[in-house]
This record gives structure tokens, sequence and C-alpha cells, in this order.
């Protein structure tokens, strides 16, 4: 069955540092990919998306380019702030899936330092 | 601000009792909402699809007897464990729609429970 695959956290970085948050998927036909993002607190929000092979998703100085060649979509940021202290989720929607039917990484939980 | 609101927060209660939680589409009609549970460490997993005026569809594996699901509102899901036990300790995430997106939700914030 379909997959989604992270890299294990947490990530704690030092601000201005670069970000890349691992994501690799498993699954048949042509899925759409996401980054969510859950601050403390608070729901999951969509971060960015991507539907089709090569398209990039952006948002907030965050990108990931959807890579149907290396079946990834890694999540890259040039700099990160405090603020962006929060866990990651990467997930998949598959077309013929309910509309419910995302399917999640474990997420990264990643914590910048001033 | 949120727009799926979800009650309460956080929840500790005896093996054996029910316990509700309630997930609240906020300026918004949801016909649809979906329950996720969390476990630490691991991904969230939809539980089922909470549908307004039918019941719910629940995903393979999950007890429909226990996980009890109530679409009362185009604003209002309930879930419902029964009879609860340790097990069931998790995080229970309810999700709806957005309006006019293609293929994106709204998730609250989520509901702790504790089984003792």
């Amino acid at each position: 069955g379909d997959s989604v695959t992270q890299m294990e956290g947490p990530v704690t970085l030092s601000e201005e540092a670069f970000l890349t948050i691992n994501c690799t998927y498993t699954a048949t036909g042509y899925p759409s990919l996401f980054w969510y993002v859950q601050y403390p607190g608070e729901g999951l929000q969509l971060l960015l998306k991507a539907t089709k092979a090569d398209d990039k998703g952006s948002n907030k100085g965050f990108e990931a380019t959807y890579r149907k060649e290396t079946t990834s979509f890694h999540l890259e940021k040039g700099s990160v702030q405090v603020s962006d202290s929060a866990v990651y989720f990467c997930a998949l929607l598959n077309y013929g899936g309910s509309q419910g039917n995302l399917i999640f990484g474990k997420g990264t939980k990643l914590s910048v330092k001033p | 601000g949120a727009v799926v609101s979800q009650h309460p927060s956080r929840v500790i209660c005896k093996s054996g009792t029910s316990v509700k939680i309630e997930c609240r589409s906020l300026d918004f009609q949801a016909t649809t909402m979906f329950w996720y549970r969390q476990f630490p460490k691991k991904s969230l997993m939809l539980m089922a699809t909470s549908n307004e005026g039918s019941k719910a569809t629940y995903e393979q594996g999950v007890e429909k007897d226990k996980f009890l699901i109530n679409h009362a509102s185009l604003t209002l899901s309930t879930l419902t464990v029964t009879s609860a036990h340790p097990e069931d300790s998790s995080f229970y995430i309810c999700s709806a729609p957005v309006p006019g997106g293609w293929n994106e939700q709204f998730f609250g914030p989520g509901t702790r429970l504790t089984v003792l």
C-alpha cells in the first residue's frame, strides 16, 4: 500500500541555518504531495503542496519539489527562524482515494535556537 | 485563527468509562469530517469519515462499536470512545474539508486522551 517515510527527528538548528527534512513516498499512480506543519498547541496547517511531477510547492520561505524519479518531496528552507519551530508532516493523497485518505509520515520535530 | 475546534483539549478518565470528543467547524459548514488517531512518534491514521445525515465510514481495523461517531449537524461531529481502556490512550484529531479547496483540510488542535 501507499506509504510515506520522513526523516526521524528531532532536528535542532540555530537561527539562519539551512533546513532539509527528507520525505520519500511509495505509491501507485500519481499522488499529490503535501507538507503540513503543526505549531505548539495548534492544529495541522497546510504548508505547501504539489500535484504533479516537477511541481514546486512554496510558502513562507519553504520549498519542496515533487521528484517522481526519486519518489521524494524534501522540504527545504534557506534560513530558519525561531518561529519555524514546529512538527512537520509529509503526506500524500492518491487519486481515487477518498478526500480524507491522506497518508502521513511520522512527523519531524524542528527546534530552532536563537 | 482556528477554523476547526475540538473539545476537550485534554481528558483523563478511568478505565471502563466513555468519553465524548467534539469537533466543530467554525464559520463554515462541513458535510464531511474526518477523525484521525496519532500514536506517539507515529503517523496520523485515519479512523473514520463522519457524514452528516448518514452513517460514518470506518477504516479497516477500527471498531465501530468502540468508536461511535455522530455527525449531529453541519458544524459538529462527535467521537465517543466507549468503555475506554488504557490502550485507547492517544491523541485524536479531527479535520474538515476546506470549502472550495481541492483535497485540502482544516485540522483541529487535537484531543489528548489518557485512560487510567
